[in-house]
């Protein structure tokens, strides 16, 4: 079974950084491309970043290029991504999803989530 | 950026009726390959998103046949053929053929 569980998130303050991470089973992680997707507070979801299965691709929304930056260890199974120079609008529930398979084009399995609240 | 605008922002739909929701893009989804990168999802309240439908009319595993989806180039359309009580949610279409994805707003659907 495909497991996604994400970590990290908690209340921090505008202009501070965070590291959230999300730990795969159920699947041969490195075979893949995963995924960080938002969602504000009542609000649509909003994609944030991809990376490869090799990780030599990596693409960002304009959102936030320049201030994240996604990652992956495959030895670990686990998907990072480094929030900088936080702001109030970068507060959402973050999902770390899978891809389907090799340039699919679809999510196919999605976590619950973690939430950052960036707030003074 | 890809710009997807759904339409309605919300339905009130009465159990066993049609819904349809309306979805277009500020490009056109085919790409050279072949494929037409517009998806559909459904977040059901308080959960994460579930695809329903790939690459336009391509229902995913599990996903009942009274979902289906049309359409080419930027217009796009998903119809539920009689709405049950399960279905209701936020429906979002969503295109992957340029590397930055791009969602639409989402479309809350409610039963009477």
């Amino acid at each position: 079974e495909v497991q996604l569980v994400e970590s990290g998130g908690v209340v921090v303050q505008p202009g501070g950084s965070l590291r959230l991470s999300c730990a795969a089973s159920g699947f041969t992680f490195d075979d893949y491309t995963m995924h960080w997707v938002r969602q504000a507070p009542g609000k649509g979801l909003e994609w944030v970043s991809l990376i490869s299965w090799d990780g030599g691709s990596t693409y960002y929304a304009d959102s936030v290029k320049g201030r994240f930056t996604i990652s992956r260890d495959n030895s670990k199974n686990s998907l990072y991504l480094q929030m900088n120079s936080l702001r109030t609008e970068d507060t959402a529930l973050y999902y770390c999803a899978k891809e389907a398979y090799d340039s699919s084009g679809f999510i196919d399995y999605w976590g619950q989530g973690t939430l950052v609240t960036v707030s003074s | 950026d890809i710009v997807m605008t759904q339409t309605p922002l919300s339905l009130s739909v009465t159990p066993g009726q049609p819904a349809s929701i309306s979805c277009k893009s500020s490009q056109s989804l085919l790409h050279s390959d072949g494929k037409t990168y517009l998806y559909w999802y459904l977040q059901k309240p308080g959960q994460s998103p579930q695809l329903l439908i790939y690459e336009v009319s391509n229902r995913f595993s599990g996903v009942p046949d009274r979902f289906s989806g049309s359409g080419s180039g930027t217009d796009f359309t998903l119809k539920i053929s009689r709405v049950e009580a399960e279905d209701v949610g936020v429906y979002y279409c969503m295109q992957s053929i340029q590397p930055s994805w791009t969602f639409g707003q989402g479309t809350k659907l409610e039963i009477k």
